[in-house]
């Protein structure tokens, strides 16, 4: 059973281009969440997806827009990217709610914006 | 503002030792996950705690919830080389739907 996987694995841009990051969800899984994660800090909710729509989003700016699709993988876009942009981004799926929804992270993507 | 604060920020001590992290807020939570995540690599859920005074042991880790579900500590007896890590503390709040709130997270450093 193949956890989550996140794609590419490592990305340089440079300041004001656009990217795109990819996730699969664990098998089962119906709801996908993005998270920002600075050097050496916590992850931060950028948003999530549930049945193909945004169900809920952090305090992030409309740069950062997602897409869920039919099989639940999921898509993280950036647009005018900005150094402070660079981070390692985590996917993560879970299913069910409830107090003891769990959530299963992919290894991230790291991207650095020069 | 972060809703979790951790402590220390970072630890650095002889492999054997014992320590504690704590996961700390003024703020109730459903649950309360705890996480080690490795340098390149996510975050990997090691516990999930749900009521308040919960003690859960995984080998020589335990994880305490707080009797009024606002803090939670971790203790690793006699620390190996192999717990080093980012250990991060996850509370999780019910609204129309479920959100998780990390911490900044304790930097662990086992030295053999």
């Amino acid at each position: 059973d193949a956890g989550v996987t996140q794609s590419p694995t490592h990305l340089i841009k440079t300041r004001g281009q656009q990217v795109t990051l990819r996730c699969s969800p664990k098998s089962g899984h119906d709801t996908v969440s993005w998270y920002q994660q600075a050097l050496g800090q916590g992850p931060q909710f950028i948003f999530q997806y549930y049945e193909e729509e945004e169900r809920q989003r952090g305090n992030f700016p409309d740069r950062f827009s997602g897409h869920q699709f039919p099989n639940y993988s999921s898509e993280l876009n950036v647009n005018a990217l900005l150094l402070g942009d660079s981070a390692l981004y985590l996917c993560a799926s879970s299913s069910g709610t409830g107090v003891r929804e769990t959530q299963y992270f992919g290894p991230g993507t790291r991207l650095l914006v020069l | 503002t972060q809703l979790l604060e951790q402590s220390p920020q970072f630890l650095s001590i002889q492999e054997g030792e014992n320590l504690t992290v704590y996961c700390n807020s003024s703020s109730v939570f459903s649950s309360l996950q705890w996480y080690r995540q490795e340098p390149g690599e996510g975050p990997v859920l090691l516990v999930t705690v749900v009521t308040g005074g919960e003690v859960k042991k995984l080998k020589r880790l335990t994880f305490q919830f707080g009797d009024a579900r606002k803090d939670s500590s971790l203790h690793i007896t006699a620390a190996q080389p192999g717990d080093t890590g980012l250990y991060l503390c996850a509370g999780l709040k019910e609204y129309n739907f479920n959100k998780f709130y990390f911490g900044s997270g304790t930097k662990l450093n086992v030295k053999p």
